[in-house]
C-alpha cells in the first residue's frame, strides 16, 4: 500500500540553525500538507501546497517556515532559524483528488531545538 | 471561533466491549469530518470519515456518527482489541480541505 515517508525519523538542532524537514508524498497526489505536534498537544495545520504554490498557512507559519516542491516526488518544509519552541513532530500530509478527501499522514520528524 | 473538541481526554475500557469516542465542532459549515488513530511514536492514521450530507457510515468494526443538530460526531469501535489503544482525533476540514484536529482521546484496552 502506497504511504507517504519522511526523513529523517529524528533531528537535532541547535537554536538559530536552518532545517530542512523532506517528505516523499503518494506519488498520485496533488495536495500537501504539513501539520506539526508539541509533545501531548493536538496536531495543528502549518500550510497547504497545490500546484507549486502556498493555498494556505496558519499563523504559526510565518517567515521562517518556507515549502517547495524540488523535483516530482518531494516536499520539503524549511525552517529557517529555528527556535526552542520550534521542537515538535512535524508531520507531512498528501490527498489525491478527484473527490477523495482523506489525507494520509508520514510518521513525521521528531525535531529538537536546543 | 472554529474549534474541534473532545468531550474526554481519557477512555478505558474492556477488551472485547464497544468503544464510543465523542467530539463536538462548533463551524456548522464544516462539511467534512475524519476520525484518525495515533499510535505512540507514528503519524495519524485514517480510520474513517463522513460527510455533512451524511449521518451514519460504518467501516470495519467502527462506526461514525454526525448529528449537524447539535454539531456532534462520534466513532464507535466494535469488539474493542488491544491494539485499539491508541489516541484518536477527530479532524474537521475548514477550508480547502486543511484539518483541524480536536484534543484528542486516550483510549487504555484493558486485557
Amino acid at each position: 500500500e502506497p504511504e507517504v515517508t519522511q526523513t529523517p525519523s529524528h533531528q537535532v538542532t541547535q537554536m538559530g540553525q536552518e532545517v530542512i524537514l523532506r517528505c516523499v508524498p503518494i506519488s498520485n497526489h496533488l495536495y500537501f500538507y504539513w501539520y506539526r505536534q508539541i509533545l501531548g498537544q493536538k496536531v495543528e495545520f502549518l500550510v497547504s501546497f497545490y500546484n507549486n504554490e502556498i493555498s494556505e498557512k496558519s499563523e504559526i507559519f510565518d517567515d521562517q517556515f518556507s515549502v517547495e516542491r524540488p523535483d516530482g516526488s518531494n516536499f520539503t518544509l524549511k525552517i529557517r532559524s529555528t527556535k526552542l519552541e520550534d521542537s515538535a513532530m512535524y508531520f507531512c500530509a498528501s490527498r489525491a483528488t478527484g473527490g477523495r478527501n482523506e489525507q494520509y499522514f508520514g510518521p513525521g520528524t521528531r525535531l529538537t531545538v536546543t | 471561533g472554529e474549534s474541534v473538541g473532545l468531550h474526554l481526554p481519557t477512555l478505558s475500557v474492556q477488551e472485547g466491549d464497544n468503544s464510543i469516542i465523542n467530539c463536538a465542532y462548533s463551524n456548522s459549515a464544516s462539511d467534512y469530518f475524519i476520525w484518525y488513530k495515533q499510535e505512540s511514536g507514528k503519524g495519524p492514521q485514517f480510520i474513517i470519515d463522513i460527510r455533512s450530507n451524511m449521518d451514519k457510515r460504518q467501516g470495519q468494526r467502527v462506526t461514525v456518527l454526525l448529528n449537524k443538530t447539535v454539531k456532534h460526531l462520534s466513532l464507535q469501535i466494535a469488539a474493542t482489541q488491544p491494539g485499539d489503544s491508541a489516541v484518536y482525533f477527530c479532524a474537521e476540514n475548514s477550508g480547502d480541505y486543511k484539518l483541524s484536529f480536536g484534543a484528542g482521546t486516550t483510549v487504555t484496552v484493558r486485557a
